[in-house]
């Protein structure tokens, strides 16, 4: 079955560096989630995207950004890149019920090192 | 205080013992509740979710307090491939759509 893809596995940028990271959901799934895992911590939650619109901010920096496409797949932009934005960034996507939103599938994540 | 909370461990048992872990969370409006297990570098993969009836998959077993806003996952016959953080995680309510994950229980099982 497919899975959630994410591109690219690894990136390495400078500091003051920009990145996109993108995410392409399972078929049919609405809704996009983007996480950012730092060492040794749970994901913590940035922001999320519900039929192309955004649907609820976590943590999210201001030097990111973030949108989901037509086709649905979403890309997370982040600029002015900083140490500490090193980190595994999840995406994961689910279908959005009714009454409750059902379990989300997250990719491989891409790892991000800034240097 | 985090929203969801769990024990960190680490929890070190034999093959074959039986563990339980333990959640807590604290928006009493949250609707879905889910284990989600983390191999080391790699990604969040689902365990279960978690029902208001308690449900059951193999030697797993998760359990819902919605009054005390309480989660359990039980493990019995623990194999070496259980090892693993188990992501207690938490939807819906005030925490809108996105999920909310605990910090993690880190579970190794010894030979």
């Amino acid at each position: 079955a497919a899975g959630v893809i994410q591109s690219p596995r690894h990136l390495i940028k400078e500091k003051r560096e920009t990145a996109t990271l993108k995410c392409y959901p399972i078929p049919r799934h609405d809704t996009v989630y983007w996480y950012q895992q730092g060492p040794g911590q749970d994901p913590q939650f940035l922001i999320s995207f519900y039929e192309k619109m955004q649907s609820d901010k976590g943590s999210i920096p201001d030097r990111f950004s973030a949108q989901q496409f037509s086709d649905y797949h979403s890309e997370l932009n982040m600029s002015s890149l900083e140490l500490g934005d090193s980190a595994l960034y999840f995406c994961a996507s689910s279908l959005r019920g009714k009454i409750m939103n059902t379990e989300a599938f997250f990719g491989q994540g891409t790892r991000l090192t800034v240097v | 205080r985090k929203e969801v909370e769990q024990d960190p461990g680490p929890f070190n048992v034999p093959e074959g013992a039986t563990v339980a872990f333990n959640c807590t969370y604290s928006n009493s409006a949250s609707q879905s509740f889910f284990w989600y297990r983390q191999d080391c570098r790699k990604e969040p993969k689902l365990l279960m979710s978690v029902y208001s009836s308690g449900n059951e998959d193999g030697r797993f077993t998760a359990q819902l307090n919605r009054a005390s806003q309480y989660i359990s996952l039980l493990i019995r016959d623990s194999k070496l491939s259980d090892s693993a953080t188990y992501l207690c995680v938490v939807n819906g309510g005030n925490y809108g759509q996105n999920f909310v994950f605990g910090p993690g229980t880190r579970l190794s099982v010894l030979p």
